[in-house]
């Protein structure tokens, strides 16, 4: 399978913990970002990457989250001190810069509960 | 800043019946605009985007500006277009390119 994956697929923690997301992007795809989906919303932007460099961050990205994109291929989301409010889907996409149109690829998502 | 208004949450027809999913934007220049689709138990993929113009699986959207409109059409439903619809809009093509998401609607296609 050569598309978007994510890992884990399903995790479960409790208040307070740090949980971390993994996202591995389709090989080729320069631009990867990170949505955050709950229920009954539509994804929404959290932070995007060109190569290794966060060029936009959300308001919704407090402080306790943070996404690294290392060598420009994988890329990393923390949140740390998880909060009830953080249990959502999270989603990953990726796409190439400098295609004729913005196609984004999405993963199958993480989806994080947080008792 | 950039908006994307799906009015309504559920939407079902029987097969064969005509289909429109509404869609309304608002954003201060020249967006792209996007249909996203979810099968169930799949990934979020891309149905279509204006820009192409093209018909998939018999679905079309026309964008409207003049209505900040992108409502997606299908004039004979089928059980397999049961799915989760959004609609989606970035910025011109070459400025970030994130995608703004309306909430979604549930096609259901009865037999």
């Amino acid at each position: 399978d050569t598309g978007v994956s994510q890992d884990p697929r399903h995790k479960i923690t409790k208040r307070g913990q740090n949980v971390t997301f993994r996202c591995d992007p389709i090989s080729e795809h320069n631009r990867l970002y990170w949505y955050r989906q709950t229920l009954g919303q539509g994804p929404e932007f959290l932070t995007y990457f060109q190569n290794e460099a966060q060029l936009e961050k959300s308001r919704l990205l407090s402080d306790r989250f943070s996404a690294e994109r290392p060598k420009g291929s994988f890329s990393t989301l923390e949140i740390q001190r998880t909060e009830q409010g953080d249990s959502a889907m999270y989603l990953c996409a990726s796409t190439k810069r400098g295609s004729s149109y913005n196609e984004q690829f999405f993963g199958p998502g993480t989806r994080l509960t947080v008792l | 800043a950039q908006r994307v208004t799906q009015p309504e949450k559920l939407l079902s027809v029987f097969k064969g019946a005509p289909v429109e999913l509404k869609c309304n934007y608002s954003y201060s220049g020249s967006p792209e605009l996007f249909w996203y689709v979810q099968y169930s138990r799949q990934r979020l993929q891309l149905l279509l985007r204006h820009i192409s113009r093209e018909s998939i699986k018999g679905f079309t959207a026309d964008l409207n500006k003049g209505e900040t409109s992108f409502h997606l059409k299908k004039p004979f439903a089928q059980e397999e277009d049961s799915a989760m619809y959004y609609c989606a809009l970035s910025g011109e093509s070459g400025a970030n390119s994130k995608l703004t998401f309306g909430k979604g609607i549930t096609l259901s296609v009865r037999p």
